[in-house]
């Protein structure tokens, strides 16, 4: 099993949809996440942290679920300029890997007019 | 955007040469990371460097070194480039870091390097 799943998609949606993106990973202890977006041939640039409580920024919404292991990520109202690849990242917990980043391959989304 | 850069940002070479990348940062960061990325794989850590002369390996370091003279410089190394590291390098900083007591400081990433290796 991988430390991060993602559905790689592509999600093809008009403007205006909402759209969800799970994200699934396998160690429990992990304690930090994150959501990234890559743009094509681009660096992957932070889009928002995911707390516990679930938090808001514009029109994303992340969600923890701790118990289930994943996190999600809402995108209400898609606008063109979304279309991305978005990356869910976990911060491994405990070990000689504490601090480190493990990225998920990334869910691939279209917006289309 | 974070002040990172990366150079060179292409480069294509012959196997079996040298080849080094420089990652060079203005925000004092502490942590200095160097990633690969490749289809099908994600972004995978090659090397990671937490202040000077301090580094430490990443999950596919085999036929990397690092070296981190200054704080505001990481430099990663391919002693003889093979075709399998063909991929895009890209130079990540953050705050705090592994083996830190707390490390939720999201990591900034470098414009890439596009390495060809024929």
């Amino acid at each position: 099993r991988k430390e991060v799943e993602q559905d790689p998609g592509p999600f093809n949606v008009p403007e205006g949809a909402t759209v969800a993106f799970n994200c699934t990973y396998s160690n429990s202890a992990s304690q930090s996440f994150f959501w990234y977006r890559q743009d094509c041939r681009k660096e992957p640039k932070l889009l928002m942290s995911v707390y516990s409580s679930g938090n808001e920024d514009g029109r994303f919404t992340a969600q923890l679920n701790r118990a289930s292991q994943y996190i999600s990520l809402l995108i209400r109202d898609s606008k063109l300029s979304d279309s991305a690849t978005y990356l869910c990242v976990v911060m491994n917990a405990g070990g000689t890997s504490y601090g480190k980043l493990t990225f998920g391959q990334g869910t691939i989304l279209t917006v289309h007019p | 955007d974070a002040g990172i850069t990366q150079s060179p940002r292409h480069k294509v070479t012959e196997t079996g040469t040298p080849v080094t990348l420089r990652c060079h940062q203005t925000e004092n960061h502490r942590y200095m990371y160097w990633y690969r990325q490749d289809p099908g794989h994600g972004l995978r850590l090659i090397h990671y460097s937490y202040g000077v002369k301090d580094t430490d390996k990443g999950e596919v370091s085999d036929g990397y070194s690092v070296s981190r003279s200054k704080t505001e410089d990481f430099l990663l190394t391919l002693e003889s480039a093979t075709s399998s590291q063909t991929s895009v390098y890209f130079c990540a900083i953050s705050e705090s870091g592994p083996g830190q007591g707390y490390s939720n400081q999201p990591q900034h990433f470098g414009d890439g390097t596009r390495l060809s290796i024929l």
